[in-house]
């Protein structure tokens, strides 16, 4: 089965603009997680997705949006873009809305390097 | 909320030495951990996890930690390194119900870069 996978890989925009990344989860996960990783820090987390439902919101201003479809990919919007939005975005899919119980844990693509100019 | 410390940021090795990263967390409730590793350009592989029951837990590529409630630390481990083993390392702690959090994300420690030099 193939992984969670992300597009695009890398991209380069100017401060202001606005930009889309997209995630398709492995098959059978039905949820979507977002996650920033600004250069030399830890990952933080954005967004979960369950079911089309957003199931959590970590501390990230509005200009940032998420949705996810009936065929449980995602898309993660981010509009105004900043200097210091310029990160590594990853996308990771579980089994279920709740992807701490039991086995089912979180699985991540390789990511979405964006570059702000 | 839980949280998670990584108390070194980088840790130089040679090949075929033992190496220890170190992780120490902060919760009230019931405890998950997870190691997960970084390699360059790439996105996070899950190397072990801890839900519950032997507080050894066996990974991959030879990698093992061990729970300890009593100090609230989840070292990881690995008694012969290789080349291959160089990259970023991160502990990871999930928010669980009633703790205040989302029941949904990981909080993830600054991470530790290991270096195996030949």
């Amino acid at each position: 089965d193939a992984g969670v996978t992300q597009s695009p890989t890398h991209l380069i925009k100017t401060r202001g603009q606005q930009v889309t990344l997209r995630c398709s989860p492995i098959s059978g996960h039905k949820s979507v997680s977002w996650y920033q990783q600004v250069l030399g820090q830890g990952p933080q987390f954005i967004f979960q997705y369950y079911e089309k439902e957003e199931r959590g919101r970590g501390n990230f201003p509005d200009r940032f949006s998420a949705r996810q479809f009936p065929n449980y990919s995602s898309e993660l919007n981010v509009n105004a873009l900043l200097l210091g939005d310029s990160a590594l975005y990853l996308c990771a899919s579980s089994r279920t809305g709740t992807p701490f119980s039991g086995a089912n844990v979180l699985t991540f693509g390789a990511g979405s390097r964006l570059t702000v100019l | 909320a839980q949280s998670v410390t990584q108390l070194d940021s980088q840790v130089p090795v040679f090949e075929e030495a033992p190496v220890e990263l170190r992780c120490n967390y902060s919760s009230s409730v019931s405890v998950y951990l997870f190691w997960y590793v970084q390699y360059p350009n790439q996105g996070l592989q899950l190397l072990l996890k801890y839900l519950s029951g032997s507080t050894l837990v066996k990974g991959i590529n030879g990698f093992e930690a061990e729970f300890n409630k009593s100090q609230t630390s989840f070292h990881l481990r690995k008694p012969s390194v290789h080349i291959s083993d160089t990259a970023e390392y991160f502990c990871a702690v999930p928010s669980l119900p009633n703790s205040g959090g989302s029941n949904y994300k990981l909080t993830f420690g600054k991470g530790t870069l290991l270096t195996v030099n030949p």
